[in-house]
Parts: structure tokens; C-alpha cells; sequence
């Protein structure tokens, strides 16, 4: 099992729900990302997981909340989120001894925000 | 701070043609990861090529190989023989640092390339 699989593929929310998005990966990857990416722009990165641990928040805002229950699921829990944070979610994972494989990635969530 | 630059927005190729892709990058990092990634409309980023600052040897994948030049810090990505699949946005992206269980992967602003047939 080669690839990373989100869900939803696409989701719209208004600005009081609370929602989630999952990522799963089944191929022993012990690092995992968070990638937000606009419209004709490139993805950004916001949050990395290293071995089920919070490595790195690249000062995203609290409406935005990742969690890692294991070392093959991510999610990323949204509330009160505003209409600028539409967007497509990626979601990415890797083997830090194999860089020279990237990141594998996710076909991503598309979010709308009403 | 690292930087990637992609000064091309938009590319025409015919098919069966070459096209290359430019990439520029800075950094002060003796060891560092140079990526293109592929993003049909679909969303999906697909990894490409990889080459490694220590790489003597420019690298190859199929159809895709990579112009690395160290001295002028540039990685263009160029793409033989074209094809109508070819037609998406390229990423080209760096690593930061050192590798780790993790590593933060930066990205130029994209080139969105149109195969005609």
C-alpha cells in the first residue's frame, strides 16, 4: 500500500460547524504533514507530525487543531473557521531515511468555507 | 532563509516536444533536497525527481530529468517527448535542513504547463 487517502474529498461548512478532516497512510511512515494550499498558489506547509508528536505549527490559528490518535492516522479538527479558509487541504507523510522520495501525498480536501 | 523561484507562471509545449521547466533556489545549507512535483487539476501532488546536493550525476525518471546546476544554483526540470497527460501545474520544492524523521518541504509558486496536441 503505496499512497495516502483523505476524506472528504470535498467538504462545505458554515462558519459555526465543527468539522474534520482524516488522513491515513499504511506505509510506515513516521512523520506527517498538513499542507494548506490556495487557489493558483503553492501549498504551505502548517503543521508536521514526528512520531505521533507535534513537531512543528507554523503559527497556524487555533481554529485549526491536528491530532495524531497513531503512527497511520492524522486529522485535523476545524471550528469557527472563516470564508478565507477555504482552500485545499493536503495531506502528506514521509520516511525521514528516504528523503529522496519526498513526501508521498494525499489527493487532498477541498474545503469551502460559508 | 531558503528560497525557491519559478519565473515561469505559464509554459506552452507542443506534443512529442521538450520543454524545460526553470527552477532557482538559495540557500546557505551545504546538504540539501531538490523535488519537482506534478499537480493535475485533480489536486494530487505526484512526486517526479529527486536530486541531492552531493549528487555528481543529474537526475533521471522516464521522460523527466533533472538540470542540476550547483554553481548557479538552478534545478530545471525538463520533460521529453511531451504528452497530452503532461498538462498540469510544476512545483519545484527544497528541502530544509538536515534529514530527520521529518523535513520541512518549501515551494517555488508553480509553472502551469499547457501541452497542445
Amino acid at each position: 500500500d503505496t499512497e495516502v487517502t483523505q476524506t472528504p474529498k470535498h467538504l462545505v461548512m458554515g462558519m459555526t460547524n465543527k468539522k474534520s478532516l482524516k488522513c491515513e497512510q499504511h506505509m510506515g511512515h513516521r512523520a506527517m504533514y498538513w499542507y494548506k494550499q490556495k487557489a493558483k498558489k503553492p501549498p504551505e506547509l502548517m503543521f508536521v507530525y514526528s512520531y505521533e508528536k507535534l513537531s512543528i505549527n507554523e503559527s497556524v490559528p487555533s481554529r485549526f487543531s491536528p491530532e495524531c490518535p497513531n503512527s497511520s492516522l492524522l486529522n485535523l479538527h476545524l471550528h469557527a473557521l472563516q470564508p478565507e479558509d477555504s482552500a485545499l487541504y493536503l495531506c502528506a507523510s514521509s520516511q525521514g531515511n528516504l528523503a529522496n522520495y519526498g513526501y508521498t501525498f494525499g489527493s487532498g480536501t477541498r474545503l469551502t468555507v460559508v | 532563509a531558503q528560497k525557491i523561484t519559478q519565473t515561469q507562471p505559464g509554459m506552452f509545449v507542443q506534443e512529442k516536444e521538450a520543454v524545460t521547466l526553470d527552477c532557482t533556489y538559495d540557500t546557505s545549507d551545504q546538504s540539501y533536497g531538490l523535488f519537482w512535483y506534478k499537480q493535475p487539476s485533480s489536486g494530487e501532488m505526484i512526486f517526479l525527481i529527486y536530486q541531492g546536493s552531493y549528487d555528481e550525476q543529474n537526475a533521471t525518471e522516464g521522460r523527466y530529468s533533472l538540470n542540476f546546476q550547483k554553481a548557479r544554483k538552478s534545478a530545471n526540470l525538463v520533460i521529453s517527448a511531451s504528452q497530452l497527460g503532461d498538462s498540469a501545474m510544476y512545483f519545484c520544492a527544497m528541502r530544509e535542513g538536515r534529514v530527520d524523521s521529518s523535513y520541512k518541504l518549501i515551494f517555488g509558486s508553480g509553472t502551469r504547463l499547457l501541452v497542445r496536441p
